[in-house]
């Protein structure tokens, strides 16, 4: 079956360094999307990708999405604690909708 | 708007009692549903998935069964309890049929099996 990994697991920066998680599917993906988990929360939708080689930023956060639409990642600059959480992308190879989200990284953020 | 509702917020139970968590989606009609399970610090791992009533796919073998009686609710059920079974019950929902396939999540049941 399809499986989404994602690296790195996890991630301590000192606050204002930059972070990058990537995500990896097994399967060519028809979009992809990206939450946020704060720590004993819900994941919550960031954003979604849909066209090969998409670059989609939302202020600090920067998205790609792989030219083959096999792969992505999650830029963030300058980070800052309010950033600490678990951050998982999702794919959807089509089909019947089903969500498959990867394996998360998470980020600790050292004020 | 689309609400979900998920409960209870955390549950507590023996090594072989039965469980039952619900969710119920508010505001639309013939979503996708999911549950995911997520371990201390780890992934979200998706148990069943429904495109309709009474339509569930398992996606992980195990003492779990999940129902759909009704287009908007969606039961995960267990006869027996293991101590493995503990750890964060995550209720979704999406659009189906080709729309914006972004989930919604509900807020959780944090489930410790004793």
């Amino acid at each position: 079956g399809q499986q989404v990994m994602q690296i790195p697991q996890y991630q301590h920066v000192q606050e204002g360094e930059d972070f990058t998680t990537y995500c990896n599917s097994s399967t060519t993906l028809s979009n992809i999307q990206w939450y946020k988990q704060r720590p004993g929360g819900h994941p919550v939708f960031l954003i979604q990708l849909v066209k090969s080689g998409e670059v989609k930023k939302q202020k600090r956060l920067t998205f790609q999405f792989g030219e083959a639409k096999k792969n992505s990642s999650l830029h963030i600059t300058a980070t800052q604690t309010t950033d600490v959480g678990t951050y998982f992308c999702a794919g959807d190879s089509g089909g019947y909708q089903k969500v498959t989200f990867g394996t998360g990284t998470k980020l600790q953020v050292i004020p | 708007s689309q609400t979900i509702h998920q409960w209870p917020a955390t549950l507590v139970q023996p090594v072989g009692s039965p469980l039952s968590l619900e969710c119920t989606v508010e505001g639309t009609s013939n979503p996708n549903l999911y549950w995911y399970r997520q371990a201390a610090g780890r992934g979200l791992q998706l148990l069943f998935y429904s495109v309709g009533i009474g339509q569930i796919s398992s996606e992980v073998p195990q003492n779990l069964s999940a129902s759909r009686p009704q287009d908007r609710q969606f039961i995960l059920s267990s006869k027996k309890l293991l101590l493995s079974d503990s750890g964060f019950y995550l209720c979704a929902w999406n659009y189906g049929q080709g729309r914006n396939t972004e989930a919604f999540f509900g807020q959780g049941t944090r489930l410790t099996v004793v």
